[in-house]
């Protein structure tokens, strides 16, 4: 089976908040990324958080780590429509700074 | 100043044929990536060179063949091109094992079409 699983679309309405998930098998991954693809360019990273953090904020990004489960979720609050783009979780294998990604959620922000 | 650029951006060509992708990084890292985005986004490591030595290199046939001249270029030579070979490739690049938390920098993707 594959390494890191998310769900492939979430669609949300304008000025809710998006919850992207994502479940991992490592159990000795040392960071855990997420990063955004827009449109027609390359991925960015957003935000990680390192695997003895349980929560990091970062304005409108909230990162959940639980570990015990190997969950990791993103949450982006007052979603826009330039919010709209693929959200890859990635996490790095211990001992390597390799990244192995998900599949990608497609999150769609409608009026 | 683009971080990692790699040219072309758009590559249309004939099942058969051979094509390059060129990759360059202006962050001193010191490895780099070529990944491969099929039609359903799936990313997928190709190859990975730390100063300029390969270090991974995934089950990706020998019709690809991944160059590193200098630390900050990491081109992909594709021999006798076919349809299934359709996709985005990023190029990408980091720190590595000298240091910092892994994250990738990624190029704006070179789509490749074989017709």
């Amino acid at each position: 089976g594959e390494d890191v699983e998310q769900s492939l679309f979430l669609s949300v309405r304008e000025g809710d908040s998006s919850v992207i998930n994502c479940t991992y098998t490592d159990s000795s991954s040392t960071y855990l990324y997420w990063y955004k693809q827009e449109p027609g360019a390359g991925l960015q990273l957003l935000t990680y958080i390192f695997s003895n953090m349980d929560m990091k904020q970062d304005q409108r990004l909230t990162v959940l780590l639980n570990k015990k489960d190997k969950h990791l979720s993103l949450r982006i609050a007052d979603t826009q429509t330039g919010d709209s783009a693929i959200y890859f979780c990635a996490e790095s294998p211990g001992g390597s700074y390799i990244p192995t990604f998900g599949r990608g959620t497609s999150l769609i922000v409608h009026p | 100043d683009t971080a990692v650029s790699q040219t072309p951006k758009y590559l249309v060509t004939q099942m058969g044929n051979d094509k390059s992708i060129k990759c360059e990084q202006n962050l001193g890292h010191d490895t780099m990536y070529w990944y491969k985005q099929d039609s359903k986004k799936f990313l997928k490591i190709m190859f990975s060179y730390n100063n300029k030595e390969l270090i991974i290199n995934e089950t990706v046939p020998n019709r690809f063949s991944p160059k590193s001249p200098d630390k900050a270029h990491l081109n992909l030579h594709i021999n006798s091109l076919e349809l299934g070979d359709s996709a985005v490739y990023f190029c990408a690049s980091s720190q590595g094992l000298s240091g910092g938390a892994g994250e990738l920098f990624f190029g704006e993707g070179s789509r490749l079409t074989v017709l």
